[in-house]
């Protein structure tokens, strides 16, 4: 069976420091991938998919970058973390292009 | 316009009784859709996927897609205090990888 993992579970950060989440999924190939991000008391908003190596596909310009090293490794990733990047990162994958996605358990980043 | 609308709620239910959640999407191209359920502090997880006009029924849940009003709903038959979450309604569309999500409804379903 399939399973994603993604670390860390929580992460405090100051402002203008580095970001690496990593996300990775196990018992599938050539997954498609995504990023999405949660605010509090807020939707999910989709920052970075990817259909395959080294195919980034961006929704949202800012402070953020993604990279897809490996089939089934998706990275996110900041050079200098603002305030307003706190929130609930989200890493999931996808079989087809009409199947639903498949959550990790998320990253709590917050910014101080 | 946001792709995808819900009411924010909160939607209050007693025990036992129905509770019916919407959705509305603008993308007319849009070929699958899903419903989710996120407790406090958690990760979405897939209750539902609907991908033709109808009714799909899975035990207590029912999803039901209107193509043709751009509407997507969940009913919650028998609701429980376990049902008590945010539902969050999320849109493929087919000319897209990307999948798009409304900003959930709040649900609360009292003993």
């Amino acid at each position: 069976s399939q399973t994603i993992h993604q670390w860390p579970a929580t992460l405090v950060q100051p402002v203008g420091s580095p970001l690496s989440l990593e996300c990775t999924v196990e018992g599938t190939s050539n997954p498609n991938l995504y990023w999405y991000r949660q605010a509090a008391g807020r939707g999910l908003q989709l920052l970075f998919y990817s259909v395959g190596i080294g195919q980034i596909s961006s929704e949202v310009p800012q402070n953020l970058s993604a990279s897809r090293p490996q089939d089934r490794q998706f990275i996110l990733s900041s050079k200098k973390l603002l305030l307003s990047d706190s929130g609930f990162y989200l890493c999931a994958w996808s079989v087809q292009e009409n199947s639903p996605l498949h959550f990790g358990n998320g990253t709590r980043l917050t910014v101080t | 316009q946001k792709e995808v609308e819900q009411n924010s709620g909160p939607l209050s239910v007693p025990e036992g009784a129905i509770a019916s959640l919407n959705c509305t999407y603008s993308d007319r191209v849009s070929q699958s859709f899903f419903w989710y359920r996120q407790y406090s502090g958690k990760s979405p997880e897939l209750i539902m996927s609907i991908y033709s006009n109808g009714d799909k029924e899975d035990g207590r849940f029912t999803a039901q897609l209107n193509k043709a009003s751009q509407y997507v709903s969940l009913l919650i038959r028998d609701s429980q205090p376990s049902d008590s979450a945010t539902y969050l309604c999320a849109v493929k569309s087919r000319n897209n990888n990307d999948m798009r999500f409304g900003a959930g409804t709040r649900l609360t379903v009292k003993p």
